[in-house]
């Protein structure tokens, strides 16, 4: 089945440390998102990228870096620069210049502070 | 630069009760708008879109919403709710022809059907 799969569902990091989530999808899209979900905010936007080897700034990337080696992965790194990291982060992925009908989702990652 | 904006971020409604979650938006130019449902510990499904054509329009799991262009609303409804509806509720606008990275969310309506 085709999806997209975040993994780990769960992820714990200490002060001062990078953690990487990692997002692969097997839709054949060439454009891949990062949004970070806190309650009571909706989803931002962190980085997007239209195709391999190239992404974008969101609303929010400070702190947070990304790569695009592969069409079908798009992995985040949460840097030590993040101060306030602990959010639910998905990562979505939709054919390149459709709108918000063909955004399909993962399921997340919780990322809590130890 | 559009907004959205969700008037209430919890919902409490009795099984088999009618139920309606408000959208307002605003933009500039003319817009796509999309509601979107979250379940716990997931990610989010489309329920719904507006494109173009019928204001009326209607989704998954017996969903519909109305676009109302005068008002810049597209306020989502279903006339009988059940307990697997439980979820959050995401408004989300764009912009005709922008790509899915220039989608604008709402905060999010929480939504409890109570047995």
């Amino acid at each position: 089945d085709g999806g997209i799969t975040q993994s780990p569902k769960y992820l714990f990091r200490k002060e001062g440390q990078n953690v990487t989530l990692s997002c692969e999808q097997n839709l054949n899209h060439d454009a891949m998102y990062w949004y970070r979900q806190d309650p009571g905010q909706g989803l931002r936007l962190i980085y997007y990228s239209q195709i391999v080897n190239d992404f974008q700034k969101g609303d929010i990337a400070e702190g947070y870096s990304v790569s695009r080696e592969k069409k079908e992965s798009f992995p985040l790194t949460v840097t030590s620069a993040q101060k306030n990291p602990t959010a639910f982060y998905l990562c979505a992925s939709s054919p390149r210049g459709a709108s918000g009908e063909k955004l399909f989702f993962g399921s997340g990652t919780q990322l809590s502070v130890l | 630069a559009q907004s959205v904006t969700q008037l209430d971020s919890q919902v409490p409604v009795f099984e088999e009760a009618p139920v309606e979650l408000r959208c307002n938006y605003s933009s500039s130019v003319s817009v796509y708008l999309f509601w979107y449902v979250q379940y716990p510990n997931q990610g989010l499904q489309l329920l719904l879109k507006y494109l173009s054509g019928s204001t009326l329009v209607k989704g998954i799991n017996g969903f519909e919403a109305e676009f109302n262009k005068s008002q810049t609303s597209f306020h989502l409804r279903k006339p009988s709710v059940h307990i697997s509806d439980t979820a959050e509720y995401f408004c989300a606008v764009s912009t005709s022809g922008a790509g899915s990275y220039q989608l604008t969310f709402g905060k999010g309506t929480k939504l409890s059907v109570i047995p």
